[in-house]
């Protein structure tokens, strides 16, 4: 059964820490690995879609990568606006939908 | 530009009432969906339209759900009767290009509405 999985659930970090988030998944026929931000009361913010083992893409402090059974989230130096609830998702050439993990709730104090 | 826009932001009725959630999506997009969200159970997908024609409702959890997409431009996600279990954030989201889950065209979503049923 296809599933991802997302750890830690909470991640505490000190302004400039840096750290990663991870996603595991056991897909058949994974089309795409998509991250989103999600901040308290609004809805996921796209941040990245991977495609293939080996890719990598970056936004500012954030670094999404993408092996055959994981994708991590890297975060350098980060600081307390990317403070947030960061999700993974993925697709399938079998689905036409968008499965969701649970998230990892980030918190950075200055 | 406009994002996914849905109303109300907050909905506190009591049980067996009727609840109707409403949402814009962004002008263009073909694809409309709607999810909902628990701290049990993440975010789940109910439904999604393509070009206002509903194409996989198999999220929907009972038949007490129904959503409608009239137009290009609003869709609604009722629940009748409501119970205390369906409190939970519902987000409407949409995208466009060929497929719903194309990896170059990511799903926007709305801020949701905070549903709470007494």
């Amino acid at each position: 059964e296809d599933q991802v999985t997302q750890s830690p659930e909470a991640l505490r970090l000190q302004e400039g820490e840096s750290s990663s988030l991870n996603c595991s998944y056991t897909v058949s026929g994974l089309r795409g690995l998509f991250w989103y931000r999600q901040d308290p009361g609004k809805g996921p913010e796209f941040l990245f879609t991977l495609y293939s083992a080996g890719e990598e893409k970056e936004k500012e402090r954030l670094k999404a990568t993408l092996t055959k059974k994981e994708s991590f989230l890297h975060i350098t130096a980060p600081k307390p606006e990317d403070s947030a609830t960061y999700l993974c998702a993925y697709c399938t050439y079998n689905t036409d939908k968008l499965i969701f993990g649970t998230g990892t709730r980030l918190q950075v104090f200055p | 530009d406009a994002g996914v826009i849905q109303s109300p932001r907050h909905e506190v009725t009591e049980m067996g009432q009727e609840v109707t959630l409403r949402c814009k999506p962004i002008s263009g997009h073909d694809y409309l969906f709607w999810y909902r969200q628990t701290m049990m159970r993440g975010l789940e997908l109910l439904i999604y339209f393509n070009n206002n024609v509903p194409i996989d409702d198999s999220g929907m959890p009972e038949d007490r759900f129904s959503a409608k997409m009239p137009n290009a431009s609003f869709s609604t996600l009722k629940i009748q009767p409501s119970e205390p279990r369906d409190s939970a954030v519902y987000f409407c989201a949409s995208s466009f290009k060929d497929s719903p889950v194309h990896p170059n065209q990511p799903q926007h979503f709305g801020d949701g509405t905070r549903l709470s049923i007494l």
